[in-house]
């Protein structure tokens, strides 16, 4: 089945302890992506990569960290995690296909709440 | 700064009636726009894309797109319950730029 898999899906931490949210997909996707989600601001894009060891800032990086060694992984990483940063996490991949549009697939969320 | 502009809602209407969604974009260079679904707390979901001017149908949906009037639209037919959900547009003119709006809200009661 074709998916993008996240874990762990439900993460409760404290101010400053470093974590790492994992994102796995099994379409051998090029481009993957993370979003945060925030009441009343809508899906925002954290870092993204067009492929393996290429990434690039997205909206609102500041305060995460990503790496892509192998193409079908894509881990958040929080190095030390705040209050703000408790959202709704989604990993998203895609392929390019300018022809018919660049289907995203996103993974399941990880809800994260930062004490 | 490109924006997506939707809005918030909620929209409400009746079992079987047609829906409309509509979403403005600021960046011209857009050039794919997407409708995704969303349930509360699931991820969302592709309805339908869109990247030529005019309409596009699948099923009870059908996607329109001004790129003159910076405009696109959602119509959902015979609209039904398990249609009330979060519906999110984005626009981009690639991977990297892909822009989500905040969603707008459909309730559609019985």
């Amino acid at each position: 089945e074709a998916q993008v898999t996240q874990n762990p899906r439900y993460l409760i931490t404290v101010t400053g302890k470093k974590l790492t949210v994992t994102c796995s997909q099994n379409m051998n996707h090029e481009y993957m992506s993370w979003y945060r989600q925030d009441p009343g601001l809508g899906l925002r894009q954290i870092y993204y990569s067009m492929n393996v060891e290429v990434t690039d800032k997205g909206d609102v990086p500041e305060g995460y960290k990503v790496s892509r060694k192998e193409k079908r992984n894509f881990p958040l990483i929080l190095e030390s995690p705040s209050p703000n940063q408790t959202s709704l996490y989604f990993c998203a991949s895609s392929s390019p296909d300018r022809g018919r549009g660049e289907t995203q697939y996103f993974g399941p969320g990880t809800r994260l709440l930062v004490l | 700064q490109k924006e997506v502009e939707q809005n918030s809602g909620p929209l409400s209407v009746p079992e079987g009636a047609i829906a409309s969604l509509n979403c403005t974009y600021s960046d011209r260079g857009s050039q794919s726009f997407f409708w995704y679904r969303q349930y509360s707390g699931k991820s969302p979901e592709l309805i339908m894309f869109i990247y030529s001017n005019g309409d596009k149908e699948d099923g009870r949906f059908t996607a329109q797109l001004n790129k003159a009037s910076q405009y696109v639209s959602l119509l959902i037919r015979d609209s039904q319950p398990s249609d009330s959900a979060t519906y999110l547009c984005a626009g981009g003119s690639g991977y990297s730029t892909l822009t989500f709006g905040k969603g707008t809200m459909l309730l559609v009661s019985p």
